[in-house]
């Protein structure tokens, strides 16, 4: 069973870099995949941040892209998120996410595992 | 970018009501559209993908219909265990994705 689990500061300063850290359990990270970030502001909607292919391309929301990094460790089955230049809009529930392949074609994706979610606040 | 629009952003309903839950997308997407449903401090649980196929443990009062650019969740008979936010996410632009801004289902 795969198991996801972000880490990092919940306290972040403005125009400071949010970092996060997702550790997973139950399967390799290298071996297939896209694995990402979501966000949700407080009560509000989702936002998908970016995504990592397990060969190590990435892929980046347009409103975000000049700001976020996503990079994989695969010695320690872990990827992470680095959002740079923060404000107190970044202020957001952050989820770390495995995505998986429709049955019958390899061209959709659902997200299929989730982590539990960290809060993390933009405030000085 | 495909956007996607969700409507109502929210409704009241009793239990036993049938609910539909509406999804435009601003292009065509096919089927390549999935329905989640979040309770309050928790992430998101897969309901349905590829717009009709029910996830596997899903109560069968769910289902997904649609193609293209209009899609329906619906709900045949609202249990009390369903009072959550349900939102649509479009997957035809991957590896980039969007999702509607969701709809909260609320006890009348």
């Amino acid at each position: 069973q795969v198991q996801m689990q972000e880490s990092g500061p919940g306290l972040v300063k403005p125009s400071e870099t949010l970092s996060l850290t997702c550790a997973v359990s139950g399967y390799s990270i290298s071996s297939a995949y896209y694995w990402g970030w979501i966000r949700q502001p407080p009560g509000k909607g989702l936002e998908w941040i970016g995504s990592i292919y397990h060969s190590g391309s990435t892929y980046y929301n347009p409103s975000l892209k000049s700001r976020v990094t996503i990079s994989v460790d695969t010695s320690k089955n872990q990827f992470s998120l680095k959002l740079s230049s923060v404000t107190a809009a970044d202020t957001a529930v952050y989820y770390c996410a495995r995505l998986s392949q429709y049955q019958y074609d390899s061209s959709g994706y659902y997200i299929a595992y989730w982590g539990q979610g960290t809060l993390v606040t933009v405030s000085s | 970018d495909i956007q996607m629009t969700q409507s109502p952003s929210s409704l009241s309903a009793s239990v036993g009501d049938r609910v539909t839950i509406t999804c435009r997308a601003s292009q065509s997407i096919g089927y390549y559209l999935n329905w989640y449903q979040q309770k309050p401090g928790k992430a998101p649980k897969l309901l349905i993908n590829a717009a009709s196929s029910l996830q596997s443990g899903v109560p069968s009062r769910f289902s997904g219909s649609g193609s293209g650019t209009d899609f329906t969740l619906s709900i045949s008979s609202l249990q009390p265990e369903d009072f959550a936010t349900y939102f649509c996410q479009q997957c035809y632009s991957a590896p980039t994705w969007t999702f509607g801004q969701g709809t909260k289902v609320e006890i009348k």
